[in-house]
């Protein structure tokens, strides 16, 4: 059975870089079906989509956020993550990592969730 | 402002059947892109309830179903049950820009 499970500081500093690992059991990230991705919720607030890696290294953001924010896969270890930077206190939120379903990226849904994590930008 | 608009909350009472709107535009459900939901029960994680307009995953009860029309989507919930106060939101994929996946702003259900 497939589970995902988001690892990373729970405090990050205004200004600084936010970093997260998705790590992967259950199935290989390598699977060619599948985009990796990453989902944010604000507190009381809706779902945000922050962007989406496949297992070749392709990468699409969030416009919003597409000049902070880095993906990357490592296949060896299973695992992907995120890197947003430059945080501010309008980052906090629970951090998702998720598997997409489509080699589309048109056709993204997304069919498995990690539990989530929990990050506050706080001095 | 989310890219696609959800009425914020609906209430039904148990047994009664309540429907919830997702309305884009042409980028989005307009263009012909697929249209998902998902259902947050409180303090969990996001659940895949609809997937691509109407089909339910394994394990998701049929009183639940999706449809899209022009613009819009909605999610029917009939015999409404206790269990499904939740949140739920829709999803789209946008063209605008350089393409990406866009959510409703999610809906409130409540039971009577």
């Amino acid at each position: 059975q497939l589970q995902l499970q988001e690892s990373g500081p729970g405090l990050v500093k205004p200004s600084e870089t936010l970093s997260l690992t998705c790590t992967v059991s259950g199935d290989s990230i390598s699977s060619s079906n599948y985009f990796w991705g990453w989902i944010r919720q604000p507190p009381e607030k809706g779902l945000e989509w922050i962007g989406s890696i496949y297992y070749s290294g392709t990468t699409y953001y969030n416009p919003s956020l597409t000049s902070r924010v880095t993906i990357s896969v490592d296949t060896s270890k299973n695992q992907f993550s995120l890197k947003l930077s430059s945080v501010t206190a309008a980052d906090t939120a629970v951090y998702y990592c998720t598997r997409l379903v489509g080699a589309l990226r048109w056709k993204n849904y997304m069919d498995v969730w990690g539990k989530g994590t929990t990050v506050t930008v706080s001095s | 402002q989310s890219v696609l608009t959800q009425p914020p909350s609906v209430s039904g009472a148990p047994g009664q059947r309540v429907t919830i709107s997702c309305t884009g535009s042409s980028s989005n459900i307009g263009a012909g892109y697929d249209v998902h939901w998902y259902q947050q029960l409180p303090g969990t994680a996001p659940k895949l309830l609809i997937y691509v307009n109407t089909n339910r995953p394994s394990g998701v009860p049929d009183r639940f179903s999706g449809s899209k029309s022009g613009t819009s989507a909605s999610l029917a919930i009939s015999g409404l049950q206790a269990e499904d106060e939740a949140d739920y939101y829709c999803q789209s994929y946008d063209s605008s820009l350089s393409g990406y996946v866009v959510f409703g702003g999610g809906t409130k259900l409540t039971v009577l």
